[in-house]
């Protein structure tokens, strides 16, 4: 079975730009999540989506959207970038959105 | 407020003996934990998760222990080998969508 995928891996913007970041969930999966890691914040919950509906959200600010698709594929979307938002972002898939997570291996984003 | 806590940012043991990892957490709301495991520029794996109904699971070599009176829980890994050098995350979730709340992590470095 393959694992949760994320794209790009890697990619550099510029303050000011937006970037959409993309994550395809395990076959069967509905629930994806997605996270945030910084080495000052740790690992953070931005949202979470099951069956293209947002059950539940993070404490950050509206700048950071989301959405699912019918697949189960999902979307994040960071809109005018700051330099605070380089991170790694991770997406997580699981059946129902409760019990373990499933992680993707991150989508690396530096803002300059 | 950091709910879930991992007091011990690293820990170094020889191969063959036992790492232990500890974590402490505030929410009495939490109902279920679990433990990963990540390397760098990858995303955190799942290794073994407990019910709060349970105070032990165990899985080959790791095993969790709860203690729910106390807070706290526990991650034993026996024998420790090289392979298990990596970041160890302790996280728990209530029954809010997709969320988890992770600790800081633990390095944890094996000797030969």
């Amino acid at each position: 079975k393959a694992g949760v995928t994320q794209t790009p891996r890697y990619l550099i913007k510029t303050r000011g730009q937006q970037v959409t970041l993309s994550c395809s969930p395990i076959s069967g999966h509905r629930s994806v999540s997605w996270y945030q890691q910084t080495p000052g914040q740790g690992l953070q919950f931005l949202f979470e989506y099951f069956s293209e509906t947002q059950r539940n959200k993070g404490n950050f600010p509206g700048r950071f959207s989301g959405r699912q698709f019918s697949n189960s594929r999902s979307e994040m979307n960071v809109s005018t970038l700051e330099l605070g938002d380089s991170a790694l972002y991770l997406c997580a898939s699981s059946p129902q959105g409760t019990g373990e997570l499933f992680f993707g291996e991150g989508s690396r984003l530096t803002v300059l | 407020d950091q709910q879930v806590k991992q007091n011990s940012p690293s820990l170094s043991v020889q191969e063959g003996r036992i790492s232990i990892l500890n974590c402490d957490y505030t929410n009495s709301m939490f109902d279920y934990f679990l433990w990963y495991k990540k390397y760098p520029a990858e995303g955190p794996t799942f290794l073994i998760s407990i019910s709060s109904i349970k105070d032990k699971n165990e899985d080959g070599r790791f095993t969790v222990f709860l203690n729910k009176s106390a807070k706290h829980l526990s991650l034993h890994i026996v024998p420790s080998q090289p392979g298990d050098s990596a970041v160890y995350f302790c996280a728990a979730m209530t029954d809010s969508w997709g969320k988890l709340q992770f600790g800081a992590g633990t390095q944890v470095v094996v000797t030969p």
